[in-house]
């Protein structure tokens, strides 16, 4: 079946401009999660969907970041006002109940100028 | 809180040799273990994974890692290494019982050499 899909592949902005970021998580997974890849920090946790509730969002690093999901499908991770910190791998995971195994999607790279 | 460690940021061998990718853990509760594999440009995989049961768990391509709950561990073995297991690999725990993060330890790319 399909996996986890992630659009764009790449992204490529300007600072100070909003960029919007899109998951689709594997159908009838009810858990979906964000996650940065960046050279620096690792693989961090950004915030965590069950649902179309977000009932962990204790990784997002700053109030310009933001995230919904919509009909327990589809994700939006929207960053406000980038920042040349904010270029990193973006990786959404999805999941389902009882809890086993995230799979993790191709990821968004994006760069900010 | 729960932290990784993945000892060794880079390990390097010749192909057919054998390779220990060591991740120690920390966890004031109990974890699930997880490895997670990264090709060159390619995202994360699910290699193995220990939820509980037997402490020796293997993958189809001949990895194996065995939970070590006194030494907190869960080190990643291959007999033989090919060419193609030259990939980035992440030793992740997760929180026992819920939906919950993965918490990723940095990484170790594994080059493997003709």
């Amino acid at each position: 079946g399909a996996g986890v899909s992630q659009s764009p592949s790449n992204k490529v902005t300007e600072k100070g401009k909003d960029v919007e970021l899109r998951c689709d998580p594997i159908s009838g997974h009810t858990a979906l999660y964000w996650y940065r890849q960046s050279l620096g920090q690792g693989l961090e946790f950004l915030i965590y969907f069950q649902g179309n509730s977000a009932p962990d969002k204790s990784g997002l690093p700053s109030d310009r970041f933001s995230a919904e999901r919509t009909g327990g499908s589809v994700s939006t991770l929207t960053i406000q006002r980038t920042q040349q910190e904010d270029s990193a791998v973006y990786l959404c995971a999805s999941g389902s109940s009882p809890p086993d195994t995230q799979y993790f999607g191709p990821g968004t790279r994006l760069t900010v100028l | 809180a729960q932290s990784v460690t993945q000892l060794d940021s880079q390990v390097s061998v010749f192909e057919e040799a054998p390779v220990e990718l060591r991740c120690n853990y920390s966890s004031s509760v109990s974890v699930y273990l997880f490895w997670y594999v990264q090709y060159p440009n390619q995202g994360l995989q699910l290699l193995l994974k220990y939820l509980s049961g037997s402490t020796l768990v293997e993958s189809i391509n001949g990895f194996e890692a065995e939970f070590n709950k006194s030494q907190t561990s869960f080190h990643l073995r291959k007999p033989s290494v090919h060419i193609s297991d030259t990939a980035e690999y992440f030793c992740a725990v997760r929180i026992k019982g819920s939906n919950y993060k993965l918490t990723f330890g940095k990484g170790t790319l594994l080059t493997v050499n003709p």
